[in-house]
């Protein structure tokens, strides 16, 4: 089955401490996305890759940092100095950045406390 | 930089009405697509829809169409025959295909309930 995974579904850490969320697909998309979504909000862009050891900040990208190593994967790191990082987080994929349809992962619910 | 709008937090409709689904949006550019996304409770975000600029065409995807306004920048999504399982989360959003690749623009969104 091809797709986009997120895991976990639910992460809880303290305030202070940093914290990775994966994301990984299959579709053998070149182009990924990390959006931030809060109660009443649309989604916001936090940063997106176009190609494997490329990134580009997004709107939001303060307080996160990410990493394109390989073409499946881009884990997004939830970092001490965002100063509020509870909120639902999606990845998601296209087959490059213009003129097509991004598919989304299942999503994490991150918690900080 | 683009804003897209919606304008109605929540709509309630009975089973089997019809129903519209507001969006505006701005920009500058000529040559860009809009995106009607579903989020049911679940989260996981459903792409509904799809219209390019380009196409004065209004795109249709069985019970769901909708009316695109270039000139006026609005782009509704009319659902017709609603269906219990059409309650979720509506957002509209904006992408520029050729502005740098900036990913998608959505707006708050619109929470529909069908009611039984």
């Amino acid at each position: 089955d091809g797709g986009i995974t997120q895991s976990p579904k639910y992460l809880f850490r303290k305030e202070g401490q940093n914290v990775t969320l994966s994301c990984e697909q299959n579709l053998n998309h070149d182009a990924m996305y990390w959006y931030r979504q809060d109660p009443g909000q649309g989604l916001r862009l936090i940063y997106y890759s176009q190609i494997v050891n490329d990134f580009q900040k997004g709107d939001i990208a303060e307080g996160y940092s990410v990493s394109r190593e390989k073409k499946e994967s881009f884990p997004l790191t939830v970092t001490s100095a965002q100063k509020n990082p509870t909120a639902f987080y999606l990845c998601a994929s296209s087959i490059r950045t213009t003129v097509s349809q991004q598919y989304f992962g299942p999503g994490t619910r991150l918690t900080v406390t | 930089a683009q804003t897209v709008t919606q304008s109605q937090p929540e709509m309630s409709v009975q089973e089997a009405e019809t129903v519209t689904l507001s969006c505006t949006y701005d920009t500058s550019e000529n040559n860009y697509y809009l995106f009607w996304y579903k989020q049911p409770p679940s989260r996981q975000m459903i792409l509904v829809i799809r219209q390019e600029a380009y196409k004065q065409q209004n795109a249709t995807e069985n019970r769901f169409s909708v009316n695109f306004q270039k000139a006026a920048k609005s782009f509704s999504l009319k659902i017709s025959d609603s269906q219990l399982g059409d309650t979720a989360m509506y957002f509209c959003a904006f992408m520029n295909p050729g502005g740098g690749a900036d990913g998608l623009t959505f707006g708050k969104g619109t929470h529909l309930i069908i009611q039984p």
